[in-house]
């Protein structure tokens, strides 16, 4: 069966300093990676999503980007944090091809302070 | 772009009752919908998924419908109970399937 890790599970970081969110996705090959932030009282937003290893796609322009250097593992970065990167962040895996059914990981607690 | 409504926004019924939530959106090319579960602090939950050419799913207690043309959907559930207490989100694929939009979800408390 397929499972999908986020790490770490919270974080609490000061302004201007960097992050580095991490998800990884077990039992199947050439997956969809997403990742959604989902601030306090609003709905999930569409960050990054990736097709295949070094593809990535941006939704929004923002302070962070996204790497898939293998083709099961997404990871999210910045170089420097701002007090609006906070929020909940959530990666999620979709099979590529019908019915395309999305699936999210534990998600990400991020305070910035 | 594509934009996810849902309505009602917060909803409370008293255990037992049947209720139905609203998703709405706006560009009808769509791959196929969504319906999720999220208990505070934590992820999400698929509950039900419906192709773009089928018009309702059933899991148990839940109904899910599809009116692709008029951007419409509905979650049906049934004789609801203190453990359906979350929040539902929908979301709809872009027409290729790699592109998720949600909407901002209803909260729904299930008074015992």
């Amino acid at each position: 069966s397929q499972t999908i890790h986020q790490w770490p599970a919270t974080l609490v970081q000061p302004v201007g300093s960097p992050l580095s969110l991490e998800c990884t996705v077990e039992g199947t090959s050439n997956p969809n990676l997403y990742w959604y932030r989902q601030a306090a009282g609003r709905g999930l937003q569409l960050l990054f999503y990736s097709v295949g290893i070094g593809q990535i796609s941006s939704e929004v322009p923002q302070n962070l980007s996204a790497s898939r250097p293998q083709d099961r593992q997404f990871i999210l970065s910045s170089k420097k944090l701002l007090l609006s990167d906070s929020g909940f962040y959530l990666c999620a895996w979709s099979v590529i091809g019908d019915p395309y059914e999305q699936y999210f990981g534990p998600g990400t607690r991020l305070t910035v302070t | 772009k594509q934009e996810v409504t849902q309505i009602p926004a917060a909803l409370s019924v008293p255990e037992g009752e049947n209720l139905v939530l609203n998703c709405s959106f706006t560009d009808s090319a769509i791959y196929n919908l969504q319906w999720f579960r999220q208990d505070p602090g934590k992820g999400l939950t698929s509950l039900l998924l419906i192709q773009s050419s089928q018009r309702e799913q059933t899991s148990g207690r839940l109904n899910a419908s599809l009116d692709k043309s008029s951007g419409r959907s509905t979650l049906y559930i049934a004789a609801s109970q203190p453990g359906d207490s979350a929040t539902y989100l929908c979301a709809v694929s872009s027409d290729t399937g790699n592109q998720f939009y949600f909407g901002t979800g209803t909260s729904l408390t299930v008074i015992p």
